[in-house]
């Protein structure tokens, strides 16, 4: 069974410090990881996606992240946050021949000025 | 704007009627998904259509039942409904299965409440 685990609920940060979101997941094959990003009020929208390759994956709005197949981890990161980064976090993992998603229960991020 | 529409936005209704979800994909994309987002279980994915065919099942009651019509748009039909059905329907669409590397575009959702 595949799952998706984010350790931290809630995460407050002050605006233009770094953000570092957590994600660990089970899968029992090569996995495909996401991270999706959903602001009040509106669908998930991808920020980015790891299949193969590099470690080290850039996306939208600044975000990137790094996938440890060592430590099960996909974590979310940005040097510098701005306010409009305030959302909720998603992490879900799928896998080859597999479109269903396992989404974790996500990380709601405030901003504080 | 992510190119896929559901309707309507909000819903009220009673324990034991039965209401129907819309979801219109992106254009050209052949694949359309269902999930649920609720307090307690989160986003689960509910079902998958492609190209008006069940592809794919996950959490989905046997009360509720989708179907993709010839249009490629999307019905989700959830009957006998109870309080506990209360949640954000969330539909997304892709451009079809792509071993599971496709991007799924998601909807604004429909938020449903039962009373």
């Amino acid at each position: 069974a595949q799952s998706v685990t984010q350790p931290d609920i809630h995460i407050t940060v002050s605006e233009g410090a770094s953000l570092e979101l957590r994600c660990n997941y089970s899968y029992g094959a090569t996995p495909y990881l996401f991270w999706y990003v959903q602001s009040p009020g509106q669908g998930l929208q991808l920020l980015l996606k790891y299949f193969s390759g590099d470690t080290l994956v850039q996306g939208i709005k600044g975000f990137e992240a790094e996938f440890k197949r060592s430590q099960s981890s996909f974590n979310l990161r940005k040097p510098s946050v701005h306010w409009s980064d305030a959302a909720e976090y998603f992490c879900a993992v799928g896998g080859i021949g597999n479109e269903k998603l396992t989404f974790g229960t996500g990380t709601r991020l405030t901003i504080i000025p | 704007d992510s190119g896929v529409t559901q309707t309507p936005k909000h819903l009220i209704t009673a324990t034991g009627q039965r209401v129907t979800l819309r979801c219109s994909p992106r254009s050209g994309d052949l694949s359309v998904y269902w999930y649920q987002q609720s307090l307690d279980q989160g986003l689960q994915f509910l079902i998958q259509y492609y190209n008006g065919e069940e592809r794919a099942k996950g959490n989905i009651l046997e009360r509720f039942s989708a179907q993709q019509f010839p249009d490629l748009h999307s019905e989700l039909n959830l009957s006998s409904l109870e309080l506990g059905d209360s949640a954000l329907y969330f539909c997304a669409s892709s451009l079809g299965p792509s071993g599971g590397r496709e991007t799924q575009y998601f909807g604004p959702g429909t938020r449903l409440l039962v009373l």
